[in-house]
């Protein structure tokens, strides 16, 4: 089976650029998304097609996908942006997500 | 607005059934695939499985994590899509999310999340 694999925990200081990795076998030969999920509520996707925003996420929201890793990045972070952070990539019409991150924002 | 309204959750016993129902309003649900997702307390998501759009038949295709126990349908007439759930098991404890995806292939993503149910499976 696919695997992607996010780390487990991101700290980042208001203001600054917070990076979450996803990794996987020949990733950036998919597309990756990425969901916010803030707790006690649903996920929200905040980046398609590796590097696209729903017209609702702020621009601060940014995304990459090449080799084996995609990449989230979050620049000018706010305190609102603290949450948990899955990817995920279809694989032979499976849908896998990785593991989470949890980005502290301090 | 698309909205997504699961329902049915509840607690059961290992190997008992369940059916949880998706209610979609605000799009053609017959233009849409549809998902589960589901996520045990504390735990990531898991992709439960999907049901293809009227123009694929609407074929569904389950993980194989519940292949044979789970089985996933909608009621076009109902704007209803449902999973049967059965020989559920302690480890099947979680939230079920529905979820509407956007397919434009190769391209496809979950673009909208109901607020999900909560499956609790104990003795």
């Amino acid at each position: 089976s696919y695997d992607l694999t996010q780390p487990p925990s991101v700290s980042v200081s208001p203001g600054q650029t917070a990076t979450i990795t996803c990794s996987g076998v020949k990733l950036g030969d998919k597309y990756a998304c990425w969901f916010q999920q803030k707790p006690g509520h649903s996920p929200v996707l905040v980046i398609y097609q590796d590097d696209k925003r729903p017209s609702d996420i702020p621009e601060r929201f940014s995304g990459s996908n090449s080799g084996n890793t995609a990449t989230l990045t979050l620049g000018g972070t706010q305190a609102m942006d603290e949450a948990d952070y899955f990817c995920q990539a279809w694989d032979s019409g499976t849908a896998v997500f990785g593991g989470g991150t949890k980005l502290t924002v301090l | 607005e698309v909205q997504l309204v699961e329902s049915g959750g509840a607690w059961v016993q290992p190997g008992g059934s369940l059916r949880l129902s998706c209610a979609a309003s605000g799009f053609t649900f017959s233009d849409y695939y549809l998902d589960w997702v589901r996520q045990a307390p504390g735990k990531g998501l898991e992709w439960v499985g999907q049901s293809r759009n009227q123009a694929n038949s609407y074929t569904t295709l389950h993980a194989a994590s519940v292949r044979g126990r789970f089985t996933i349908s909608r009621d076009v007439s109902k704007n209803s899509l449902f999973l049967e759930m059965r020989s559920l098991k302690p480890e099947d404890t979680a939230v079920y999310y529905c979820v509407r995806e956007q397919v434009d292939s190769p391209l496809r993503y979950f673009e909208s999340w109901g607020q999900g149910t909560l499956v609790t499976v104990s003795s």
